[in-house]
């Protein structure tokens, strides 16, 4: 079956500076690449997802790449600020059933004031 | 629009005691979920429901039953918790039928402590 890992499990960045997180997954079928934020006693939000046949997303301050061949996928947030500070996880699924849905174990994110 | 609802946000639960979580939406919804979340170990799903009338396993279903009562609502019930419960439980809803790639909304969780 799938098995997403994410990497680092925890990361502190300045303000001002970007933030990177990394996840790999194994089953090739997997196609659909969403990524969530959750605050402190909160339920996780989507932030960004991005399919298969796309290889980069942009919003604002966010971005996500996607490597099919290797794959991995990564969350980018650049000029950070305090309210990035949250967990994020990634996960991947297909299109043929919510059974398949798998999340990454997560990745703190400090910002330093 | 409340979005996800789901009751109670805290429970102590003794060895061998049942209990259901429950768990609504108010968007129109399709699809709906019931994650467990531990220390280290991201979200896990333990059953979902792609449209009304129909529940499948997910990837940790053992211990847990689940009851999607009408569109809008979806419960999970313990019959006999056990400590290896103990974590944090959130529903989630996507409104396409069949759901996987489809955005899910999370309501805020029941936080659960089985003693």
């Amino acid at each position: 079956g799938e098995n997403v890992e994410q990497h680092p499990s925890t990361l502190s960045v300045q303000e001002g500076d970007s933030a990177v997180i990394k996840c790999t997954y194994s089953d090739s079928a997997s196609n659909y690449f969403p990524w969530y934020k959750q605050e402190l006693g909160k339920g996780p939000q989507l932030i960004i997802d991005i399919r298969s046949n796309v290889g980069e997303k942009k919003d604002q301050r966010i971005a996500v790449t996607l490597n099919k061949t290797a794959k991995h996928f990564s969350l980018h947030i650049t000029e950070t600020q305090p309210e990035d500070s949250a967990v994020y996880f990634c996960a991947a699924s297909t299109y043929s059933s919510a059974s398949k849905i798998i999340f990454g174990s997560g990745t703190r994110l400090s910002i330093r004031p | 629009n409340a979005g996800v609802t789901q009751t109670p946000k805290f429970q102590v639960l003794k060895t061998g005691q049942s209990m259901t979580l429950q768990c609504a939406q108010d968007m129109n919804h399709n699809s709906m979920y019931w994650y467990r979340q531990d220390p280290g170990m991201g979200l896990r799903l333990i059953y979902y429901s792609a449209s009304e009338g129909t529940t499948d396993k997910g990837e940790v279903p053992n211990g847990y039953n689940v009851s999607r009562l009408n569109k809008r609502e979806f419960s999970l019930r313990l019959e006999s918790a056990a400590p290896s419960q103990t974590s944090v439980y959130f529903c989630a809803s996507s409104e396409a039928e069949g759901g996987g790639t489809d955005t899910q909304y999370f309501g805020p969780g029941t936080r659960l402590t089985v003693l």
